[in-house]
């Protein structure tokens, strides 16, 4: 499996960041599956954004609930990640990512290259 | 939100090295902690899964352990290739968090 994401790298303040992400080698329906949404601010750590899963059912950061939607695409094998009303601290490089979920497992084991998102007028 | 602490930050280590990561939880996550291993301009790479199970490609020198709230990450005989930064994080909830990284750094 493959993820190839796609995006502005450019967002204006108040705006409305989409991201994409294709899948290939894999089904984003179908399967124990979460499709993730990872974020990173320069020089910051890693900030989980959410996900939604193969049947549909979504989970967000609380701290970004709010501004966040993530949506499946299945004739196109995508999936895709929206924020609302961007600020300056949402200027980060935005991962997509694929994470396996069973009884006894839960992990994020591939990994797309990332966008770099600045936010700026 | 389950908080997820990483120590020490940085971490000073010499090639051939047996070193230690530490990663403590807020509270119970079981075994539900996993660990990435970060390079600069990269995307996260999985490591350790299941606080303890190696993912399939992980040379072995790289090992997990702990359950409930503590949790450790070793890599023995520290190699160039390893000098990077660690993420642990929780995915016992579904809100899920990352530690805040341990750089490994040359001594």
């Amino acid at each position: 499996v493959q993820l190839q994401q796609s995006g502005p790298g450019l967002v204006k303040p108040s705006e409305t960041l989409s991201l994409a992400c294709s899948v290939s080698g894999g089904r984003v329906s179908g399967g124990n599956y979460y499709w993730s949404w990872i974020r990173q601010p320069p020089g910051k750590p890693l900030e989980w954004v959410g996900y939604i899963s193969s049947s549909g059912s979504t989970s967000y950061n609380p701290s970004l609930k709010s501004r966040v939607s993530i949506s499946a695409h299945t004739p196109e094998n995508q999936f895709s990640l929206n924020v609302n009303f961007m600020t300056a601290a949402d200027t980060a490089v935005y991962y997509c990512a694929r994470n396996w979920v069973d009884e006894t497992s839960d992990y994020m084991d591939v990994w797309g290259e990332g966008t770099k998102v600045t936010v700026s007028s | 939100d389950i908080q997820m602490t990483q120590s020490p930050s940085p971490l000073s280590a010499s090639v051939g090295d047996r070193v230690t990561i530490t990663c403590r939880a807020s509270q119970n996550i079981n075994n539900y902690l996993n660990w990435y291993q970060q390079k600069p301009g990269k995307a996260p790479k999985l490591l350790i899964y299941g606080a303890s199970s190696l993912q399939r490609g992980v040379l072995s020198r790289f090992s997990g352990n702990g359950s409930g709230t503590d949790f450790t990450l070793t890599i023995d005989s520290l190699q160039p290739e390893d000098f990077a930064t660690y993420y642990c994080q929780q995915t016992y909830s579904a809100s899920r968090t990352f530690g805040q990284g341990t750089e490994v750094e040359v001594k």
